[in-house]
């Protein structure tokens, strides 16, 4: 089946610093991937969609200067949190869809948590 | 109201019980159902899927989708411990690539 990976795993920063999160398809060509936030005891909340060579498409309420989103290639996109404050410390799981697929088959990574203290 | 309402449990059953999961949704234009399992601190991952109503099986899963109520279910027969984690459903209409999410509900299987 299709695999994505996620860097790194877990993540410890300090208030005020930026965090590269990435996302990386390794058995497929993505040509679009997403990505999530995820609170405790709460849904996946779509932060942002990201397409290979273009610009990513933020969901109402994401602050895009916040949240910089860069989809280089085929495989990998990143996720950067500037200027990290405690309240965006959250569950952050990317997605990659099969473009040879259809809407549900996304396929999820094992998710990065960060923590700002 | 949200999209999506889904009971966050936690359901705690015994060892070969038939577990039933629930969602309610609001937007008549879903049209694919999903439901995704997810270990803790893992992503999740894709158990089922389902295009407009009708019924789904896969094994010990079965997943219904009622259009009419706005209903959709995911059936667990002869549930085991390693099915215990939390099971959250998505939904989307046509033409779109975004999911929506319930909150998940939490199941654990006791031995």
């Amino acid at each position: 089946g299709a695999v994505v990976s996620q860097h790194p795993s877990w993540v410890i920063c300090k208030s005020g610093t930026s965090v590269k999160i990435e996302c990386r398809s390794l058995d497929f060509q993505a040509t679009t991937m997403f990505w999530y936030r995820q609170f405790p005891k709460q849904s996946l909340m779509l932060m942002a969609t990201s397409n290979e060579g273009s610009k990513a498409t933020y969901e109402q309420g994401v602050e895009k200067d916040k949240f910089l989103i860069n989809h280089a290639s085929l495989t990998l996109s990143t996720l950067t949190v500037t200027s990290a404050h405690p309240e965006d410390s959250s569950f952050y799981i990317c997605s990659a869809r099969d473009p040879g697929g259809s809407t549900y088959e996304q396929y999820f990574g094992p998710g990065t948590r960060l923590t700002v203290t | 109201q949200k999209e999506v309402e889904q009971d966050p449990g936690p359901l705690s059953v015994p060892e070969g019980a038939i577990v039933s999961l629930n969602c309610t949704y609001s937007n008549s234009a879903f049209q694919y159902f999903m439901w995704y399992r997810q270990y803790s601190r893992k992503g999740p991952e894709l158990l089922m899927y389902t295009y407009s109503s009708g019924n789904k099986e896969d094994g010990r899963f079965t997943a219904q989708v009622d259009k009419s109520s706005k209903y959709i279910s995911l059936f667990i027969r002869d549930s085991q411990p390693s099915d215990s984690a939390t099971y959250l459903c998505a939904m989307s209409g046509l033409n779109t690539d975004k999911l929506i999410f319930g909150t998940g509900t939490r199941l654990q299987v006791f031995p």
